[in-house]
């Protein structure tokens, strides 16, 4: 089955330690979205990959990084992780403009911070 | 102008029972308004979709209702079952460079055996 993968599912790091999580697809969509879920919220977009294209929104803060090797993957590197980046991180797909809006979900890392 | 307002935020429901949960938006370039599913610990999953144009789309128990004069929308759950606990988002797309959306901030619902 098509699927959007990511992996740890769970990750401990320390406060300040870098940490990257990871996020593949095979869907072979063009757009790979990555969002901020925390405790009983909504998810919260930090940012997406337009094939190449990074596009970051206004208020994600700059400990916040992303790279994208290639059309598979798609990474998240939180460079200095404190306390309050503890969350669920999403990673998203979606095929891009003239297409359908859907968007594709895999089932998360929940981040830890010591 | 960028919000989408979701109620309840709560919702106990019995099986066998309706489950209706609403959402309003301001946007009206919002064109794509998706209801998501999410089980604890599990990434959303996309339940059903309905596009401004059409004022009802329906999958198996699930119905989306759509009144695009007064901009709301809601997701209406038939037969409730329990294993349909969990919580909904609803979400509005807009096109900014690609598609984004806008969540709603959830409805936990729980369907009593």
């Amino acid at each position: 089955d098509a699927m959007v993968i990511q992996n740890p599912r769970y990750q401990v790091t320390q406060f300040g330690k870098p940490v990257t999580l990871s996020c593949s697809q095979t869907l072979n969509h063009n757009v790979m979205y990555w969002y901020q879920q925390k405790s009983s919220q909504a998810p919260k977009l930090l940012f997406h990959y337009y094939d190449k294209d990074f596009n970051n929104e206004a208020d994600t803060p700059d400990n916040f990084q992303s790279r994208r090797p290639n059309t598979s993957f798609c990474f998240l590197d939180i460079r200095s992780p404190g306390l309050g980046d503890a969350a669920m991180y999403l990673c998203a797909t979606g095929r891009g403009t003239g297409y359908s809006p859907a968007q594709h979900f895999g089932d998360g890392t929940r981040l830890s911070i010591l | 102008q960028q919000q989408v307002k979701q109620s309840p935020q709560s919702l106990i429901v019995q099986k066998g029972g309706i489950s209706i949960i609403n959402c309003a938006y301001e946007n009206t370039a919002f064109d794509y308004f998706p209801w998501y599913q999410q089980f604890p610990g599990k990434g959303p999953a996309l339940l059903i979709a309905i596009r401004p144009d059409v004022s009802e789309k329906k999958e198996g128990r699930f119905t989306i209702s759509f009144n695009k004069s007064a901009k709301q929308f809601s997701l209406h759950i038939m037969d409730s079952q329990p294993g349909d606990s969990a919580t909904y988002f609803c979400a509005a797309s807009i096109l900014s460079g690609t598609y984004k959306y806008i969540f709603g901030t959830g409805t936990r619902l729980k369907v009593l055996a």
